[in-house]
């Protein structure tokens, strides 16, 4: 079965770090992109960026550009979300995903369960 | 402001039909780029509904339609049912002066009556 696993919820303090995680597996986990996308509390679905795990190549949303920085372990099949500082307004919901076909444009087809991450002092 | 825009909230009675529309422009919808539909019930993942503009997915409803033109795409269901009280997203891919990237509709709420 391919899916994809995200690490458990978080609770930082501003200006901390975090990396969150997502392993795939049931598939070639360097044959697909992996994207993240974000959901703030009752908001909507907003692509961060994305990486393919086997060459490293990233592609970052505009606004997400220098705030977050993405990567992939391609030898334990995990991609992760990173922040050097983070910020009240970080809290949300974070998705991986992974697109049907081999291009970072396409239809995601298989989303992991997600991530909490609460920012607070 | 969300480069594609969706209606907040679209409502029907059971066993009616309803569409959502999503409006994009010459940068993406209106370039040709494919445009996706997801359904994300409460506290849940989303989950593709189509692709390509007009595919379903394995084991998704034939209730569930898609088409598109110009620079806007649509999302219809019909014979509605409780169960698709959702929000729903639409997707596409923007390419422009300020970069090229994946972006996704505000998203609709359906409220089923």
């Amino acid at each position: 079965e391919v899916q994809l696993v995200q690490s458990g919820a978080e609770v930082k303090k501003p200006g901390e770090s975090l990396k969150i995680s997502c392993k795939g597996s049931g598939y070639s986990f360097t044959s697909y992109w992996i994207g993240w996308v974000r959901q703030m509390p009752g908001k909507g679905l907003e692509w961060m960026g994305i990486i393919y795990p086997g060459d490293s190549d990233t592609r970052y949303s505009p606004s997400f550009q220098g705030q977050v920085t993405i990567s992939a372990d391609k030898s334990i099949s995990t991609a992760y979300l990173q922040w050097s500082s983070l910020k009240a307004s970080d809290t949300a919901m974070y998705y991986c995903a992974r697109p049907l076909r081999r291009t970072y444009s396409d239809a995601f087809d298989i989303w992991g369960q997600g991530t909490m991450v609460t920012v607070s002092s | 402001q969300s480069v594609l825009t969706q209606p907040p909230s679209v409502s029907g009675a059971p066993g009616q039909r309803v569409t959502i529309s999503c409006t994009g422009s010459s940068s993406n919808i209106g370039a040709g780029y494919d445009v996706h539909w997801y359904q994300q019930l409460p506290g849940t993942a989303p989950k593709l509904l189509i692709y390509g503009n007009s595919n379903r997915p394995s084991g998704v409803p034939d209730r569930f339609s898609g088409s598109k033109s110009g620079t806007s795409a649509s999302l219809a269901i019909t014979g509605l049912q409780a169960e698709d009280e959702a929000d729903y997203y639409c997707q596409s891919y923007d390419s422009s002066l300020s970069g090229a990237y994946v972006v996704f509709g505000g998203g609709t709420k359906l409220t089923v009556l």
